[in-house]
């Protein structure tokens, strides 16, 4: 059974500091790896995808790697905004989607 | 583009009460259709998806059950709701033709809470 891990649960950082959002898993068998924004309340907005032959992924302000042979990934966003304040959860695709508990973010003003 | 629309927002019901909740996708043909609960202080949980019209695959073992009448259509019921059906519901959909294998992409969601 794959088994996803975030850490840390919770991260608080000033503006503008660069935030690190670690994701881990158990079986390196997948297709790929999905990282999700979720507001409070809302539904969860997909962020970045990343296929199992890849080693990284970009979209503006965030970039995403994959080591699919250590069972890892890492959520990097630059130049936090609080408008980055949410929750950030990772999932890890096999067959189905397995969720981490996410990683919640305020990032001060 | 194509959008992802759930209905109600928010619901409050009484324990043994029925439960209907509906998806709908609007943009694409054919999508896989899967229904998640998110309740407090867990990860999303897999309840149902579904292949096509009529064919329904559940994930966990419970009083809810799901059907997809229409290819855009998916519905998650209950006869009589307990206390720990209270959670926050969501929709997904994919591609099953994508090369992004399973990519999936959510709906706004229902807060359900059972008292």
């Amino acid at each position: 059974k794959q088994e996803v891990t975030q850490i840390p649960a919770a991260l608080s950082v000033p503006e503008g500091e660069n935030l690190v959002l670690n994701c881990s898993f158990t079986d390196s068998a997948i297709y790929n790896l999905q990282w999700f924004r979720q507001d409070p309340g809302k539904g969860l907005t997909s962020l970045l995808l990343i296929q199992s032959s890849q080693r990284e992924q970009t979209s503006g302000r965030l970039n995403a790697s994959l080591d699919k042979s250590s069972g890892r990934s890492t959520l990097y966003i630059a130049a936090s905004q609080p408008g980055d304040s949410a929750t950030y959860l990772c999932a890890v695709n096999d067959y189905k989607l397995s969720f981490g508990a996410g990683t919640t973010v305020t990032v001060r003003a | 583009s194509q959008t992802i629309h759930q209905w109600p927002a928010t619901l409050v019901q009484p324990v043994g009460s029925p439960l209907s909740l509906e998806c709908t996708v609007e943009g694409t043909s054919n999508p896989n259709l899967y229904w998640y609960r998110q309740a407090a202080g867990r990860g999303l949980q897999l309840l149902f998806y579904s292949v096509g019209i009529g064919q329904i695959s559940s994930e966990v073992p419970q009083n809810l059950s799901a059907s997809r009448p229409q290819d855009r259509q998916f519905i998650l019921s209950s006869k009589k709701l307990l206390l720990s059906d209270s959670g926050f519901y969501l929709c997904a959909w994919s591609d099953p033709s994508s090369e992004a294998y399973n990519e999936q992409f959510f709906g706004p969601g229902t807060r359900l809470t059972v008292l």
